[in-house]
């Protein structure tokens, strides 16, 4: 059973249209990453956080903003989607005083924007 | 910055041992990953090492070298179910921050 929700699982949507990708988690966990992942290619960091009203860019330049209002959520937004940014984004969470730190995974959401 | 790198792609038959080989260059090392991700579907965590050695789960150990940079999964008595990507990642904390980079993963066929 999952404790981290990501919705939608799928989105397709026209050039120009603002969206709102969701992260919730239930764990607790106070740091939480996003990663975009295109088809038999690395997990690219886009952004992360540290705890509430932390966030960070990370190492892929994204066109997306984040924000951490709560410790269980970690929307992704994307204010005026194109092309380019069809791919999946995944939605990650992880420990911080426990080893190994590993991090769950939600589902993901799939974007196609056309 | 850091570079991983894992084979594409590997094929091996049900009941069959494989060996996925994982490099990697990093300035902070502090811990090494693996994880299984099946097609469309979310990553799950399947090992980490931080000192030298093999760490053995069940059908799954994982091995590291921290002088060699080097590391593997072991799968053992192979499954149809194991068909699916292997990631490697590696945490680096040289720049204060404790975050994953991932290889491009290794796509396994196991086939009857």
């Amino acid at each position: 059973e999952a404790d981290i929700y990501q919705t939608p699982r799928y989105l397709v949507i026209g050039t120009g249209k603002k969206i709102t990708l969701e992260c919730s988690q239930t764990m607790g966990h106070d740091k939480m990453y996003w990663y975009q992942q295109d088809p038999g290619m690395e997990l690219h960091l886009i952004h992360y956080s540290y705890g509430v009203n932390s966030t960070e860019k990370g190492d892929l330049s994204s066109e997306s903003t984040v924000s951490r209002i709560r410790t269980e959520h970690f929307p992704l937004t994307l204010e005026s989607a194109r092309p380019s940014h069809t791919s999946q984004y995944l939605c990650a969470s992880s420990e911080t005083h426990v080893e190994p730190y590993g991090y769950t995974f939600g589902s993901g959401t799939r974007l196609t924007v056309v | 910055g850091q570079n991983i790198d894992q084979p594409t792609e590997m094929t091996a038959t049900e009941g069959a041992i494989v060996q996925i080989n994982c490099t990697y260059q990093t300035s902070g090392f502090n811990g090494l990953f693996w994880y299984q991700q099946h097609a469309g579907e979310a990553p799950t965590f399947l090992s980490y090492n931080v000192l030298d050695g093999l760490e053995e789960k069940g059908r799954f150990s994982s091995f590291l070298s921290r002088s060699k940079g080097y590391s593997y999964l072991l799968l053992k008595e192979l499954q149809m179910k194991d068909s699916a990507s292997y990631l490697c990642a590696v945490r680096d904390q040289a720049l204060g921050y404790s975050t994953l980079t991932f290889g491009k993963g290794t796509m396994l066929l196991v086939s009857p």
